[in-house]
């Protein structure tokens, strides 16, 4: 069973399309979720945190639904700096649990 | 901004020859972990660290790994034997609290197993 699933992709998306990503997760005792993006050979970088009431930075909307045991990202206005991997992430006291990670491209 | 550090970047080895990765976590966190990536897979998780001992490892944390914190800063990975399938990007990351704070990585140590 995995802990986190998510859609690996790829999404290609011409710029300046908005694009959702969305990640379930099986734990219900997770405490915590983030996005992380992951550029070719590079390490997981945090994008942002994800909480309850939803939470924005910039062209980034996060979301989280404790009902339905899902997280997504919502990313407007794509630009060609945003192609890279994103991954969903939960926490379940000190454990990370990180999805497979869902590929986007910005073609333009 | 306080960064987790790892050296080396990359080393390559021989079968059987022994590794130690390095790295240093940010200086407030108290809890440090491993992961593992082979080129194009997912993020692996290997094992946890906190008070000085492994809170957590995975099935991939065999005998053939180990972990330490040698003294207040570093805190390293050694890979007794290596195997060619040991070959991948190993992340080095830290967390401040428990329960909710986030995780940052390091930039990675590429090992290349021949």
């Amino acid at each position: 069973r995995k802990e986190v699933e998510q859609d690996p992709g790829p999404f290609n998306v011409p710029e300046g399309a908005t694009v959702a990503f969305n990640c379930t997760y099986s734990n219900s005792a997770s405490q915590s979720f983030f996005w992380y993006r992951q550029d070719c050979r590079k390490e997981p970088k945090l994008l942002m945190s994800v909480y309850s009431s939803g939470n924005e930075d910039g062209r980034f909307t996060a979301q989280l639904n404790r009902a339905s045991q899902y997280i997504s990202l919502l990313i407007r206005d794509s630009k060609l700096s945003d192609s890279a991997t994103y991954l969903c992430a939960g926490r379940t006291g000190n454990q990370f649990y990180f999805g497979t990670g869902t590929s986007l491209t910005v073609i333009p | 901004e306080p960064e987790v550090t790892q050296t080396p970047s990359h080393q390559v080895t021989q079968m059987g020859q022994e590794v130690i990765l390095r790295c240093v976590p940010i200086s407030n966190h108290l809890y440090f972990y491993w992961y593992r990536q082979i080129l194009g897979q997912k993020v692996e998780f290997l094992v946890s660290f906190y008070n000085n001992e492994i809170s957590e490892k995975s099935e991939i944390f065999d005998d053939q790994f180990s972990v330490e914190r040698p003294d207040g800063s570093n805190f390293t990975l050694k890979i007794r034997s290596t195997k060619l399938e040991d070959s991948a990007m190993y992340f080095c990351a830290s967390s401040e609290f428990s329960g909710t704070g986030e995780l940052f990585f390091g930039e990675g140590s590429r090992l290349t197993v021949l």
